[in-house]
């Protein structure tokens, strides 16, 4: 099992650029999430999704958004991409069983300038 | 709102010695709680959790204390090794409902050798 991936690694974009961060999980599980930490915070949930088809916003939804057409991929699109922007992005996942630990992802380490 | 508060961003202890982690919360609605250990560069990696049933629970070195009137839990290390120096979050959330983690702003331990 890969676990969780995530693609790129790093991402340098240009104010007013576009782009779609790839999640991936191979563990069959129902629910997916994306955070953002900035530094010397903690995560920020940004999005999630309970199922394929099904998706919600968390604390901080501006400027993004994501679709889960299938189990195992919940890409992150941002459109006009602010400095604000700029921060560690992490994917999770877990089962929809009754303990509730979150597998995570690399991360994507992303700077709008 | 910080609902979720790790109040001390760093802590350094000699190896072999006990490594005591605090974590707040404000919201009683909160039923499961999660510590994650993340290191420079991955993803967060779960640690230990702890159902609001319970008031301790343990996994070799690591254990999590619950008190559930003051708001309050804490993981301890014992005894503490260098390669567990890392950024440790605790998280919360609600088993049933909302399918939402609400982290801490992360506490950095040094284990000094």
């Amino acid at each position: 099992n890969a676990g969780v991936t995530q693609t790129p690694k790093f991402r340098i974009l240009k104010i007013g650029q576009s782009m779609t961060l790839q999640c991936a999980q191979d563990m069959n599980h129902n629910y997916m999430y994306w955070y953002r930490q900035d530094p010397g915070m903690g995560l920020k949930l940004i999005y999630y999704s309970v199922g394929a088809g099904i998706t919600d916003k968390g604390e901080v939804p501006n400027g993004y958004n994501v679709s889960r057409s299938t189990t195992e991929d919940f890409p992150l699109r941002l459109e006009l991409a602010a400095p604000s922007q700029t921060s560690v992005y992490f994917c999770a996942s877990r089962t929809s069983g009754r303990m509730p630990e979150q597998y995570f992802g690399p991360g994507t380490r992303l700077t709008v300038t | 709102d910080q609902q979720v508060k790790q109040n001390s961003p760093s802590l350094s202890v000699q190896e072999g010695r006990i490594s005591i982690l605090n974590c707040d919360y404000t919201n009683s609605m909160f039923d499961y709680f999660l510590w994650y250990k993340k290191y420079p560069a991955e993803g967060p990696t779960f640690l230990i959790s702890i159902s609001s049933i319970k008031d301790k629970n343990e996994d070799g070195r690591f254990t999590v204390f619950l008190n559930k009137s003051a708001k309050h839990l804490s993981l301890h290390i014992v005894p503490s090794q260098p390669g567990d120096s890392a950024v440790y979050f605790c998280a919360a959330t609600r088993v049933s409902g909302t399918y939402k983690y609400i982290f801490g702003t992360g506490t950095r331990l040094k284990v000094l050798a």
